[in-house]
């Protein structure tokens, strides 16, 4: 079936620079994308929604300029989080909608990014 | 503006018992609604959706969940539970159309604990 993968999984970083973190989908094109984003036992915030070609619209309180999202191709979503500090750190997931005949609209989400800003 | 209520944060089960994880909403039409299993530090994964159609649905794992339009709920069953079913549980509202912003709205979610 569809799947939506995210990488990397795991990533640590120095406080003050930037990490990129990919979200593909293997086997259907995905005009929009979600990025979530996921503290330590708590549920996912939606934080942005990436559009392909165009800019993301980004939920209320999500700084863009924090969180940057490029959606440069049908199949690929990026978001950078730049200057992260360690309250960036989190668990950062994608997803994406199915359109195609026979998905069945089905929203698919990716193994999700655990980010840790040391 | 939606929202999904999960009143359990968590729940304790025997092996071999049946399931039960509530999940209200407040939207203004009918939402697309799901459920979703999340392993510690995994992903999520689909568990059952439901669009339109049939009020009960069933979904992988033998999970199924029933859609009460008259109570804004779509509790999530399962007949008899396995220790490997030990995970957290997000119900998720979205808009049933696309275009535009149409993430999706989680509940807190509910651990689920299985007991020996």
């Amino acid at each position: 079936g569809a799947v939506v993968s995210q990488h990397p999984s795991r990533v640590i970083c120095k406080s003050g620079t930037s990490v990129k973190i990919e979200c593909r989908s293997l086997d259907f094109q995905a005009t929009t994308m979600f990025w979530y984003r996921q503290f330590p036992k708590q549920s996912l915030m939606l934080m942005a929604t990436s559009n392909e070609g165009s800019k993301a619209t980004y939920e209320q309180g999500v700084e863009k300029d924090k969180f940057l999202i490029n959606h440069a191709s049908l199949t690929l979503s990026t978001l950078t989080v730049t200057s992260a500090h360690p309250e960036d750190s989190s668990f950062y997931i994608c997803s994406a909608r199915d359109w195609g005949q026979g998905a069945g609209n089905t929203i698919y989400f990716g193994e999700g990014s655990w980010l840790t800003v040391v | 503006a939606q929202s999904v209520t999960q009143p359990d944060i968590h729940i304790t089960v025997s092996e071999g018992a049946s399931l039960e994880l509530r999940c209200n909403y407040s939207y203004g039409a009918t939402p697309y609604l799901f459920w979703y299993v999340q392993s510690p530090g995994q992903g999520l994964q689909l568990l059952l959706k439901y669009f339109s159609g049939d009020t009960l649905v069933q979904g992988i794992k033998g999970f199924e969940a029933e859609f009460k339009r008259s109570q804004s709920s779509f509790n999530l069953r399962k007949p008899s539970v396995h220790w490997s079913d030990a995970a957290e549980y997000f119900c998720a509202v979205g808009p049933p159309s696309g275009g535009g912003a149409d993430g999706l709205t989680f509940g807190k979610g509910t651990h689920l604990i299985i007991q020996p």
